[in-house]
């Protein structure tokens, strides 16, 4: 357990606005994570941070942008949301020195 | 990307039988990781193969590395309600990140 929040942990919203996802650690890990989870696709990486101000695109990083001015916060942004958005978002963080990810309870964002 | 196969997709059984849930890549992999999760939470780590042909117990967990390092085997004996869950595979990339298969639905019935 590695301390993770993820908030909202629910959320819906219309097309075309904008939503920004948070996560929260509290054990100091250097390396987060943004997935999203759809059904008969795991979860697929959007972007991730390999420290403060250091972040890059992961594999469906189209569409979301990330921040990450302090250790502990990881945000999320879809610009303009969208319907194929819609979906369970997860954190996720790592120690340099392992390859085991620390999950968050999950966000289901629903766009309409 | 460089795909992981998960088979199969959903499998549903009765408390006490045994199964079977395959990870399967064209690519050799440095390492693979079982994941399971429960419905409303995020994954959780049950273990990291490493070496060809590794095998590891976890309770009534097995699991296997394939010698050629391109695939890999979860085997739960005796299988109980408490086992319900989503079980993922994953193998590592660059910079730690995760590569995921399409997870296995498995549904234990008392």
């Amino acid at each position: 357990d590695a301390g993770i929040t993820q908030s909202p942990r629910h959320k819906v919203t219309e097309t075309g606005t904008p939503v920004t996802l948070r996560c929260h650690q509290t054990e100091n890990h250097r390396y987060m994570y943004w997935y999203r989870q759809d059904p008969g696709h795991g979860l697929r990486l959007i972007h991730y941070s390999y420290g403060v101000k250091d972040t890059d695109k992961g594999e469906v990083s189209d569409g979301y942008s990330v921040s990450r001015s302090k250790t502990e916060d990881f945000l999320l942004t879809l610009e303009s949301a969208t319907s194929s958005q819609t979906s369970v978002y997860f954190c996720a963080t790592r120690t340099p020195s392992t390859d085991t990810q620390y999950f968050g309870p999950g966000t289901r964002l629903t766009v309409l | 990307t460089q795909l992981l196969e998960q088979s199969p997709q959903f499998l549903s059984i009765q408390e006490g039988e045994n199964l079977t849930v395959y990870c399967n890549s064209s690519s050799v992999f440095s390492s693979l990781q079982w994941y399971r999760q429960e419905p409303g939470e995020g994954p959780v780590l049950l273990v990291t193969v490493v070496t060809g042909g590794e095998v590891k117990k976890l309770k009534r967990l097995t699991f296997q590395f394939g010698d050629a390092r391109k695939d890999s085997s979860l085997h739960i004996t005796a299988a109980q309600p408490g086992d319900t869950g989503l079980y993922l595979c994953a193998r590592s990339g660059n910079t730690g990140k995760l590569i995921f298969g399409q997870g296995t639905t498995l549904q234990v019935k008392p």
